[in-house]
């Protein structure tokens, strides 16, 4: 089945600096790629999206590429702030496998100020 | 204006007792979806319904039962309430399109302690 892998948290970071989360898929279709933000306490919420290969979502500083070849998604920021300390989801969205998304395990970040 | 509003947001009970978690939606989605976070943030899908119908139902105890009465509405039961029900229940919501660009919306969740 589809699944998606990410790198392994926590990930703490001084303010300003550059962020990468690195976030990998199999599916057996041509699924859609997200990003997902989930605050302390919060719901996820969608930082970003793609749906096709060489796409590239963008969203409040952060970007991540629709690596078809590398079946990858990495997101990354240019200089991190203190208010992006949350937990972030990579997931799917696959058209062949009933609608259903299916989300990475997540990774905690800190940033420190 | 809450987009995907879950209640209760605590719920705090006995182990054994039966409790449920409701759902509401405002967008016009026609798919609804409970997912479990668990203490370590990992998140499970448990059902998903399309127009009431239900079209995904994972691996759950048949302890939980979603009900949808209508497109706009998905609720959660929960019978005999063991520990290892302690999670965070959310509720979300998404629009199919042929696309396949459709986006899920959470609701802010329901934290479910057993004890």
């Amino acid at each position: 089945g589809d699944s998606v892998t990410q790198m392994e948290g926590p990930v703490t970071l001084s303010e300003e600096a550059f962020l990468t989360i690195n976030c990998t898929y199999t599916a057996t279709g041509y699924p859609s790629l997200f990003w997902y933000v989930q605050y302390p306490g919060e719901g996820l919420q969608l930082l970003l999206k793609a749906t096709k290969a060489d796409d590239k979502g963008s969203n409040k500083g952060f970007e991540a590429t629709y690596r078809k070849e590398t079946t990858s998604f990495h997101l990354e920021k240019g200089s991190v702030q203190v208010s992006d300390s949350a937990v972030y989801f990579c997931a799917l969205s696959d058209r062949n496998y009933g609608q259903n998304f299916v989300f990475g395990p997540g990774t905690r970040l800190s940033v420190l100020p | 204006d809450t987009a995907v509003s879950q209640t209760p947001k605590y719920l705090v009970t006995q182990m054994g007792n039966d409790k449920s978690i409701k759902c509401e939606q405002n967008l016009g989605h026609d798919t609804m979806y409970w997912y479990k976070q668990d203490s370590k943030k990992f998140l499970k899908i448990m059902f998903s319904y399309n127009n009431k119908e239900l079209i995904i139902n994972e691996t759950v105890p048949n302890r939980f039962s979603p009900k949808s009465p209508d497109k706009a509405h998905l609720n959660l039961h929960i019978n005999s309430l063991e520990l290892g029900d302690s999670a965070v229940y959310f509720c979300a919501s998404s629009l199919q399109g042929l696309s396949g660009a459709n986006v899920l919306t959470f609701g802010a969740g329901s934290r479910l302690t057993v004890l």
